[in-house]
């Protein structure tokens, strides 16, 4: 089992739905959860970050992490066509060993159909 | 700031031969990376280095060293390329230390795309 497992779609939905992306991760020690959004052929750009379980809002962007189902979200609102891109998940124990390392999953490709 | 620069942005190369791809920030950053990218396998971490003269092997470091020997450069190379190290690879770079990891501000390059032949 991978340690990180992220589908990798691709996803298509209308412009102004709600996307929802998801990871799952197998190692307890991730304390650290991320997302970046990749745009074709550009270097990821975080998107955003969370510690530990709990939600976090920015704009249309809503993490989610739930440590004790080792499940982490993503949700996108009023979905605009200049969201399409392939969202990655990221984590890291954030401390001790491999805490200098992130651990990614495959990346979700989306498109946002005007 | 350029933040984080990457070159060459694409390079041909012949199996067996050697290479350095460049990386360069100027945010002052003390931990950098380097990963490669490949298609159904995500980011994989080659090289990482937490401070001018301190390094580490991610999780395929084979075929590939590095050197810091400046706060701004993390340099990557390749000693004999092989058809394997096909790839697109990315350099990041953060400033968070060891007390809380690099979890918030790893910036990326825009990559370099290597075939080699």
């Amino acid at each position: 089992q991978k340690e990180v497992e992220q589908d990798p779609g691709p996803l298509s939905v209308p412009e102004g739905a709600i996307v929802s992306l998801n990871c799952t991760y197998s190692n307890s020690a991730f304390q650290y959860f991320m997302w970046y959004r990749q745009y074709s052929r550009k270097g990821p750009e975080l998107l955003m970050y969370t510690y530990s379980s709990g939600n976090k809002e920015d704009g249309r962007f809503t993490a989610q992490v739930d440590k004790s189902s080792k499940y982490i979200s993503l949700f996108i609102r009023d979905s605009q066509p200049s969201d399409s891109a392939t969202y990655l998940c990221a984590m890291t124990p954030g401390r001790g060993a491999g805490s200098y390392q992130l651990t990614f999953g495959k990346g979700t490709k989306l498109s946002v159909i005007p | 700031n350029a933040g984080v620069t990457q070159t060459p942005k694409f390079q041909v190369l012949k199996t067996g031969q050697s290479m350095t791809l460049q990386c360069a920030q100027d945010m002052n950053h003390e931990y950098m990376s380097w990963y490669r990218q490949d298609p159904g396998m995500g980011l994989r971490l080659i090289h990482y280095s937490v401070g001018a003269g301190i390094t580490d092997q991610g999780e395929v470091p084979n075929g590939y060293n590095v050197s810091r020997s400046t706060t701004e450069d993390f340099p990557l190379r390749l000693l004999s390329a092989a058809p394997s190290q096909t790839s697109v690879y990315f350099c990041a770079s953060s400033y968070s230390r060891a007390a809380r990891g690099i979890q918030e501000t790893q910036y990326f390059g825009p990559g370099t795309r290597l075939l080699v032949l």
